[in-house]
């Protein structure tokens, strides 16, 4: 069964620093995706960033970046530059491809993620 | 304003009752998913419907339902309330699942529950 882990359950980094927030998971299906999300204490979700088990290069979205490590089975996502903002909840998500993919996404317990000025 | 609503945004109830959370997905989104947040635990996957029809069931307990309608708006019944179903209840819809693997899942604000 799959199963995401996500071991920190807070952190700290300094404003302007890069922190790197960790994501375990565990499937037999060798096509999947996997997610982050972040959620700020308004308490929407939103998506952050996309990785497929069979691209070649870590995905990036402008401070964001996963380190995808396939035979660690772990997807870690990096923030740049952190800002105040980005004190929130960050959840990492994985949904199976394989057949019967029915689009679910399975997620993490989450890191609670404090910028400090 | 993620396209997805829910309403209502908040809801107190007391233990025995039902109430019923409503979903408008993002406008072309065939797929909606119903998830709940406990402080305990986690987001945890209910239930998802595609087009109409449910496509899969995670831990949803019998005293809860769903359905999609054909305008595909959702809406999740939840009756006999205990205080452990106090949780935030979250809606997300897709555009058809089986297409892509990085077929993303937009949310909607939320539906905090709170049964007294």
């Amino acid at each position: 069964a799959q199963k995401i882990t996500q071991t920190q359950p807070g952190m700290f980094v300094q404003e302007k620093e890069a922190v790197t927030l960790d994501c375990t998971y565990d499937t037999s299906d060798p096509s999947y995706g996997l997610f982050w999300y972040k959620q700020p204490s308004s308490g929407e979700m939103i998506f952050l960033i996309y990785q497929g088990s069979y691209d070649q290069q870590n995905a990036t979205e402008g401070r964001y970046s996963l380190n995808f490590q396939k035979a660690r089975k772990s997807a870690n996502l990096v923030i740049s530059a952190s800002q105040l903002g980005d004190s929130a909840m960050y959840f990492c998500a994985m949904r199976e491809i394989g057949s019967g993919n029915t689009g679910k996404l399975i997620f993490g317990q989450g890191t609670t993620l404090q910028v400090k000025p | 304003d993620s396209g997805v609503t829910q309403t209502p945004k908040h809801l107190i109830t007391a233990t025995g009752q039902r109430v019923t959370l409503r979903c408008s997905p993002r406008s072309g989104d065939l797929s909606v998913y119903w998830y709940q947040q406990s402080l305990d635990q986690g987001l945890q996957f209910l239930i998802q419907y595609y087009n109409g029809e449910e496509r899969a069931k995670g831990n949803i307990l019998e005293r809860f339902s769903a359905q999609q309608f054909p305008d595909l708006h959702s809406e999740l019944n939840l009756s006999s309330l205990e205080l452990g179903d106090s949780a935030l209840y979250f809606c997300a819809s897709s555009v058809a699942p089986h297409l892509s693997g990085a077929n993303v899942l937009t949310f909607g604000a939320g539906s905090r529950l709170t049964v007294l």
